[in-house]
């Protein structure tokens, strides 16, 4: 079985400040990892994902997220946050890939002027 | 590239009568497509996945002859919502996952979504 977890539901940071958001997640085999960000009434938009290789990931708009595998965890981050980088934001987790992403709950980032 | 697309972006209709959404992958073919609904509290709840040419799978409690998906070919499939009830009011969004460039790595590209609200 596979599970994802966003353990904040809300992160509010002040622009320029570094930001993450958290995700760990729990799958039997090697996990495939995504991250998304979903803007008001649109769809979500994929930011980047883990598969294998480094642990650190590079994606769009200049967000990153680090794979620990003794942690499983595989947070978003951000060094300086701008407020249009306002939105939610949902981790994803596949175990292996034929299997359908489980998605987490989602956590709102608001970046304050 | 990757891109999918949704129609409507926002329906209105009285409860009872039925609701067709396309949701179509634009540069890219989809064997694999994914419906899901988003509630006003932001979760994602998948509704069903479907493979080209082949019946839909159905997430459990999701009622198969009320959200009915088809996914006839690489690049397109529809949700049709029959009988339409307040309750089914809902963002709906549909997703594609495909084989070479597009989806290579297993993500999903998501449609931006339609709004359906039942009066």
């Amino acid at each position: 079985a596979q599970s994802v977890a966003q353990p904040e539901d809300q992160v509010n940071v002040a622009e320029g400040n570094p930001l993450t958001v958290k995700c760990t997640y729990s799958v039997s085999g090697n996990p495939y990892l995504f991250w998304y960000v979903q803007y008001p009434n649109r769809g979500l938009q994929f930011l980047l994902k883990y598969i294998t290789g480094d642990n650190l990931v590079k994606g769009s708009y200049g967000f990153e997220a680090e794979f620990n595998k003794s942690q499983t965890s595989f947070h978003l981050k951000k060094p300086s946050a701008l407020v249009s980088d306002s939105a939610l934001y949902f981790c994803a987790v596949s175990e292996g890939g034929s299997y359908i992403p489980t998605f987490g709950r989602g956590t709102s980032l608001i970046v304050h002027p | 590239g990757a891109v999918v697309s949704q129609h409507p972006s926002r329906v209105i209709c009285k409860s009872g009568t039925s609701v067709k959404i396309e949701c179509r992958s634009l540069d890219f073919q989809a064997t694999t497509m994914f419906w899901y609904r988003q509630f006003p509290k932001k979760s994602l709840m998948l509704m069903a996945t479907s493979n080209e040419g082949s019946k839909a799978t159905y997430e459990q409690g999701v009622e198969k002859d009320k959200f009915l998906i088809n996914h006839a070919s690489l690049t397109l499939s529809t949700l049709t919502v029959t009988s339409a009830h307040p309750e089914d009011s809902s963002f709906y969004i549909c997703s594609a996952r495909g084989l070479g460039g597009a989806g290579e790595g297993n993500e999903q590209f998501f449609g931006p979504g339609t709004r359906l609200t039942v009066l």
